[in-house]
Parts: C-alpha cells; structure tokens; sequence
C-alpha cells in the first residue's frame, strides 16, 4: 500500500461543475502539498497546508490531520483546470523529501 | 514561471552514456530538490541539497550523483544510462530546509535510445 492515496485516479465533467479530488496518508506529516502538472509536464505548486483550509481563487484545499485526509475542490470548473492533480506529504523526521501520490487526472468538457 | 531554471529542456542519449542535468534555483533559495517522473514510477524524491551540502538521500541509484555549487546552482550526473532512466527530471527550490514551500523547475525529458 503506497503511503499517499488518491482517488479518483481519472475523473471527467462539465464545465461548471464542483470537482473534489481526496487523498489519504498513513504516516505522520508535516505539510501537505497539492501541485497542478499541467499537459506540458511543468509543476505548480497550489497549496501547502499543515492544518485547516486555504482558498485560493476557485481552488480550496482542506486537511483533517486526525483523519489522514485532504481534499482538494475546485468550484466553477473551466476546461484550463484540466490537469493532473497530486498529492505529496513531508514527513516529521526532518527530512524535507516529499513522497507524492499517483496524481488524479482531470478532464473538464466545455 | 516558478523562478527556478533548468536546461537543458530535453535531452536525447543511448544506452551507457553520461548526461548532466542542470539547475538554477530561484534567487535567495538555499535548497535544491531533484525528482524523477517516470511513467510507471510516478514522482520520486531522489535528493536534496541545502547550501552546498546534502541533507537528504531518497531513491537515488548508485550511477546518478548530484552536487550544488558555491553560487546554489545545481548538477545532477546520470551515468551507465538505461532505457528505464528515461523520464521527466524536475528540480525544485526553496528558501531552507524547514516547511516551506518548494517551487517547481519546467523539468528536463530524458530519452535514452
């Protein structure tokens, strides 16, 4: 079992529709990132999140640390938030490597 | 654009040969992050350095080496090249070691042939 879960691996929808994409760890973190790769294959990082929720434009990201559990949302989908969505943690052991999950891929049709 | 540099974009080799990848962080970033993308792997920390010296070993194999050098930029060597070790190389920076935040480079696409 890998360390970071996504789900769905691949999700498609409409324009304008409300996407949650989840992701699942089982080791104690420090942060957690949510990056955007686009087509291209170049990184964005989104967020990074150690507690609570953060809100950037129409991108959320929550974490419930007790649960092991974050949520990335997007509200208002547009075809340009096509991409593929990761999930990465740092652990607590002061090494700063991020160990990533295997990314959702997501389509929005106009 | 992240700030952080690398070249070359993509890099086309054969089997046995020796690449360097390269790196320039953003300024006044200390820490140098480098990460394979393979197809059937996904994203995999290979190793950090900060300020020059390495801080931390991830699944790096014993053919690839990386140093950081006096002015923070970075070099990644792969050696002994495999049709396996083809795969996007990405580098990343931040300003320390502790909880930041790391910002990505457009990554290098290696094709071993």
């Amino acid at each position: 079992k890998n360390e970071v879960e996504q789900s769905p691996q691949n999700l498609t929808a409409q324009e304008g529709e409300f996407i949650t994409i989840n992701c699942s760890y089982s080791v104690g973190i420090s942060a957690l990132h949510w990056l955007q790769q686009h087509p291209g294959g170049g990184i964005v990082s989104l967020f990074m999140l150690s507690s609570g929720k953060k809100k950037h434009g129409r991108l959320i990201a929550t974490i419930n640390i007790q649960e092991k559990h974050s949520s990335l949302h997007i509200t208002a989908s547009h075809p340009r938030d096509s991409a593929v969505y990761i999930c990465a943690v740092r652990g607590t052991q002061g090494a700063q490597k991020l160990v990533f999950g295997q990314g959702t891929r997501l389509t929005i049709n106009p | 654009d992240s700030g952080v540099t690398q070249t070359p974009k993509h890099l086309i080799t054969a089997t046995g040969q020796r690449v360097t990848l390269r790196c320039s962080p953003r300024s006044g970033d200390l820490s140098v992050y480098w990460y394979q993308q393979s197809l059937d792997q996904g994203l995999q920390f290979l190793i950090q350095y900060y300020n020059g010296e390495e801080r931390a070993k991830g699944n790096i194999l014993e053919r690839f080496s990386a140093q950081q050098f006096p002015d923070l930029h970075s070099e990644l060597n792969l050696s002994s090249l495999e049709l396996g070790d083809s795969a996007l190389y990405f580098c990343a920076s931040s300003p320390g070691t502790q909880y930041g935040e790391q910002f990505f480079g457009p990554g290098t696409r290696l094709t071993v042939l």
